[in-house]
């Protein structure tokens, strides 16, 4: 069960931006570091964003991340054919009983 | 180069059991946390289980906990995933993912769990 909650899509022409958001609460994103997983049809997630706003070696900056508070935003800048894709926010949520990870519910990201 | 490889999904009947297994490569092992994340069919995704980094502490989701079991055989490098007692609902890809603390950096191709009647 999805804690996170995200657009079900976006989209746009190419070249334009798009923007993404996940929103949570203090358990979850507002305590803890938010990354972003980029979902190719029948391929397994790949990491995009980390701790918020990081990229990892290999992703173009055209992708960028954000938080405050209890949200947070993906934004995909030069939009390309190739980012077609589905996108997921995720997160530590503490809990009582322990460290649980959470992901957000998805967004479709399509290319007009 | 990091591997993650997963195995032993198939179908069951509801009510069996089924013990995924994902040999990791490419980094040391012990260092890290690593998880199982599932993804049903057409379906977003869902953290199932891990094992983190510190003191080797295991955690459930509500929805497996006291069904399933995660495990770890260090010296061979290789993660386990005890599944009891499955659903319908347990029906899944089911990722062997490593964590960096707090993001997931690499993920495994993944291995079908199907319950079914």
């Amino acid at each position: 069960q999805s804690v996170l909650a995200q657009p079900p899509s976006v989209s746009a022409a190419p070249g334009q931006r798009v923007t993404i958001s996940c929103s949570g609460s203090s358990s979850n994103i507002g305590n803890n570091y938010v990354s972003w997983y980029q979902q190719f049809p029948g391929t397994a997630p790949q990491l995009l964003i980390y701790d918020n706003n990081k990229r990892p070696s290999g992703i173009p900056d055209r992708f960028s991340g954000s938080k405050s508070g209890t949200s947070a935003t993906l934004g995909i800048t030069g939009l390309q054919t190739g980012d077609e894709a589905d996108y997921y926010c995720g997160t530590w949520e503490t809990s009582l009983s322990g460290g649980h990870y959470v992901f957000g519910t998805g967004t479709k990201v399509t290319v007009l | 180069e990091v591997q993650l490889l997963e195995s032993g999904g198939g179908s069951v009947q509801p009510g069996g059991s089924l013990r995924l297994s994902c040999v990791a490569s490419g980094f040391t092992f012990s260092s890290y946390g690593i998880n199982w994340v599932r993804q049903a069919p057409g379906k977003g995704l869902e953290w199932v289980s891990g094992i983190s980094l510190r003191g080797g502490r295991t955690d459930y989701a509500d929805s497996v906990k006291g069904r399933f079991t995660i495990s770890r055989d260090i010296p061979k490098n290789t993660l386990f995933l005890q599944m009891n007692s499955l659903r319908a609902e347990d029906t899944a890809l089911y990722y062997c993912v490593k964590d960096l603390d707090d993001h997931f950096d690499y993920w495994g191709q993944g291995t079908l769990v199907t319950v079914s009647s």
